[in-house]
């Protein structure tokens, strides 16, 4: 089993429409999470990182952590196309590792 | 957010040659560093772990002869690809951490091997 596993995508939304992004990881003790965006051919840019179980809200952007389904995932209200990228999700594992998932590709059609 | 450069942007280098990435923690002072690799269309994959003054701790599969990394002080991280092969061509990324706080992610070097 890998350790951080996302949907693999491509992902496709209309414009304004919500996102939904899913990653699920293997080691229970895990403490952190993030997610972060990447552009093609850029580096990856942090947009969110939860602890807690239960939501964290940042503008358009909701990370959703279940610690007891070790789940976690990311909407995006109102998409734009500027919002079309790889999102990798990312966990500091209990061992104070940062594991990255495979990426999920999401395209906003105008 | 905290900024991490990385130099050069890009390389292109003869099979056989030796090549050195810098990075740097510019407005905070880095407890720990990570080197990660990127192939194209796939995610990051964690090379190497350093703190500084201590030797680095490298992944499984990954050849710390031939990756050297250097983490001589709190803001400057280096790795230096030796005896370079077409193989070793992907986007080198560094990541800095002060203390246990999140990570942040350099811009990335370009390694192409001819």
């Amino acid at each position: 089993q890998k350790e951080v596993e996302q949907n693999s995508g491509p992902l496709s939304v209309p414009e304004g429409a919500i996102a939904s992004l899913n990653c699920t990881y293997s080691d229970r003790g895990s403490q952190s999470f993030f997610w972060y965006r990447q552009y093609s051919g850029k580096s990856p840019e942090l947009i969110m990182f939860i602890y807690s179980n239960g939501d964290k809200e940042d503008g358009r952007f909701t990370a959703q952590l279940n610690k007891a389904s070790q789940y976690v995932s990311l909407l995006i209200r109102d998409s734009q196309p500027s919002d079309s990228a790889t999102y990798l999700c990312a966990v500091k594992t209990s061992y104070d590792k940062v594991i990255f998932g495979p990426g999920t590709s999401l395209s906003v059609i105008p | 957010g905290a900024v991490v450069s990385q130099h050069p942007s890009w390389v292109i280098c003869k099979s056989g040659t030796s090549v050195k990435i810098e990075c740097r923690s510019l407005d905070f002072q880095a407890t720990t560093m990570f080197w990660y690799r990127q192939f194209p269309k796939q995610s990051l994959m964690l090379m190497a772990t350093s703190n500084e003054g201590s030797k680095a701790t490298y992944e499984q599969g990954v050849e710390k002869d031939k990756f050297l990394i250097n983490h001589a002080s709190l803001t400057l991280s280096t790795l230096t690809v030796t005896s370079a092969h077409p193989e070793d061509s992907s986007f080198y990324i560094c990541s800095a951490r002060q203390f246990y706080n999140e990570q942040f992610f350099g811009p990335g070097t370009r390694l192409t091997v001819l």
